[in-house]
């Protein structure tokens, strides 16, 4: 079946570093996702990639998408107290199956 | 006003016992979703309703049984409770059950197995 691998699995940063999370699956994507879940809460959805080589900005974060579509990741510029939370790539397959699998997730803890 | 909600938040029971878990999305969704994520962090789907009809349903043990008795709600009951189950449980929604559709997912439910 669809595996999506994602690390590291924990990271710490000291405040103002910067930050990177990876994706790799095992098949070809159609999409990716990206979630964040603050500690004790729920994912929450950032934001999707659906182009080959795709690049996406929100203020700090950087998300693209691999020119084969099997990779993606996400860049933390310059992080923040307000990063602190694990971060999950998400992947559909396409074919007809719009299950998303989800990577373990990395989790950020930043440092004062 | 709440998009997702689930009941209850916790819940802790004995071993061998029969509980439900309910969510509600509010949102004019048709697609809704329930995970398991374990100790370790995990999301692991478990079924997926769209309009429902059960369009997702992985390996589970037959003890979860998801009902769905219209598309704004998705129930969860598990009988004869296992350690093993403990887990926090989320409830997510999507506009429809295409492949680009992001997920709005619930507060989470904790259910600890004693």
């Amino acid at each position: 079946g669809q595996q999506v691998m994602q690390i590291p699995q924990y990271q710490h940063v000291q405040e103002g570093e910067d930050f990177t999370t990876y994706c790799n699956s095992s098949t070809t994507l159609s999409n990716i996702q990206w979630y964040k879940q603050r500690p004790g809460g729920h994912p929450v959805f950032l934001i999707q990639l659906v182009k080959s080589g795709e690049v996406k900005k929100q203020k700090r974060l950087t998300f693209q998408f691999g020119e084969a579509k099997k990779n993606s990741s996400l860049h933390i510029t310059a992080t923040q107290t307000t990063d602190v939370g694990t971060y999950f790539c998400a992947g559909t397959r396409g074919a007809g199956s719009y299950q998303l699998t989800f990577g373990k997730g990395t989790k950020l803890s930043v440092i004062p | 006003d709440t998009a997702v909600s689930q009941t209850p938040k916790y819940l802790v029971t004995q071993m061998g016992n029969d509980k439900s878990i309910k969510c509600e999305q509010n949102l004019g969704h048709d697609t809704m979703y329930w995970y398991k994520q374990d100790s370790k962090k995990f999301l692991k789907i478990m079924f997926s309703y769209n309009n429902k009809e059960l369009i997702i349903n992985e390996t589970v043990p037959n003890r979860f049984s998801p009902k769905s008795p219209d598309k704004a709600h998705l129930n969860l009951h598990i009988n004869s409770l296992e350690l093993g189950d403990s887990a926090v449980y989320f409830c997510a929604s999507s506009q429809w059950a295409g492949e680009s559709n992001e997920q709005f997912f619930g507060p989470g439910t904790r259910l600890t197995v004693l």
